[in-house]
């Protein structure tokens, strides 16, 4: 069945490490997004990457990085710079570039804590 | 920019009744999406609903059904005959329509959520 696969489920990040999430998905979506939802709250928009080898910011970036060399594939990385990485990450894709009307579709999420 | 606001932190209904939830959103475009997304315990994100601002009809999907007031810019979400898989957080999002030499496109902006119960 097409989907988002993010792994892992959950992940321990010690002080001054980066870590990274994974996030595939097999509908052939252009546009790939990464959220960050801290508890009671709603999501906000870190990254997102409407075609391959191309990403923008979103409203939340200090502190991460991201990479689209495949289409599939949208790797999130939480590096040290980011002092509060403690929150739920969900990826999300669409199939539409540039918005329109298809919705986005969620992978499950990565829950990461600071050991 | 953007902004939408659940301003109902929690809500509880009995099984088999209705309840509506209320979004409100502001915006300087008259072209944009709206949706309704719920989040059960699993955490996964599920669309529930949407509504394109330029059609005056409200969406319905079974026993959901929006009410779309555009010049109040308000989105309201009404579940009925509630059922207990209904027990989610529910979250209004709003998207602007593509838009040659805008930024903003494609980015869903969130409201804070309402945690609904539905009680047995």
């Amino acid at each position: 069945d097409g989907g988002i696969t993010q792994s892992p489920k959950y992940l321990f990040r010690k002080e001054g490490q980066n870590v990274t999430l994974s996030c595939e998905q097999n509908l052939n979506h252009d546009a790939m997004y990464w959220y960050r939802q801290d508890p009671g709250q709603g999501l906000r928009l870190i990254y997102y990457s409407q075609i391959v080898n191309d990403f923008q910011k979103g409203d939340i970036a200090e502190g991460y990085s991201v990479s689209r060399e495949k289409k599939e594939s949208f790797p999130l990385t939480v590096t040290s710079a980011q002092k509060n990485p403690t929150a739920f990450y969900l990826c999300a894709s669409s199939g539409e570039r540039w918005g329109g009307n298809q919705p986005q579709h969620f992978g499950d999420g990565t829950r990461l804590s600071i050991l | 920019a953007q902004t939408v606001t659940q301003s109902q932190p929690e809500m509880s209904v009995q099984e088999a009744e209705t309840v509506t939830l209320s979004c409100t959103y502001d915006t300087s475009e008259n072209n944009y999406y709206l949706f309704w997304y719920k989040q059960p315990p699993s955490r996964q994100m599920i669309l529930v609903i949407r509504q394109e601002a330029y059609k005056q009809q409200n969406a319905t999907e079974n026993r959901f059904s929006v009410n779309f007031q555009k010049a109040a810019k308000s989105f309201s979400l009404k579940i009925s005959d509630s059922q207990l898989g209904d027990t989610a957080m529910y979250f209004c999002a709003f998207m602007n329509q593509r838009n040659a030499g805008g930024t903003s496109y494609g980015k869903l902006t969130f409201g804070q959520g309402t945690i609904l119960t539905v009680h047995p």
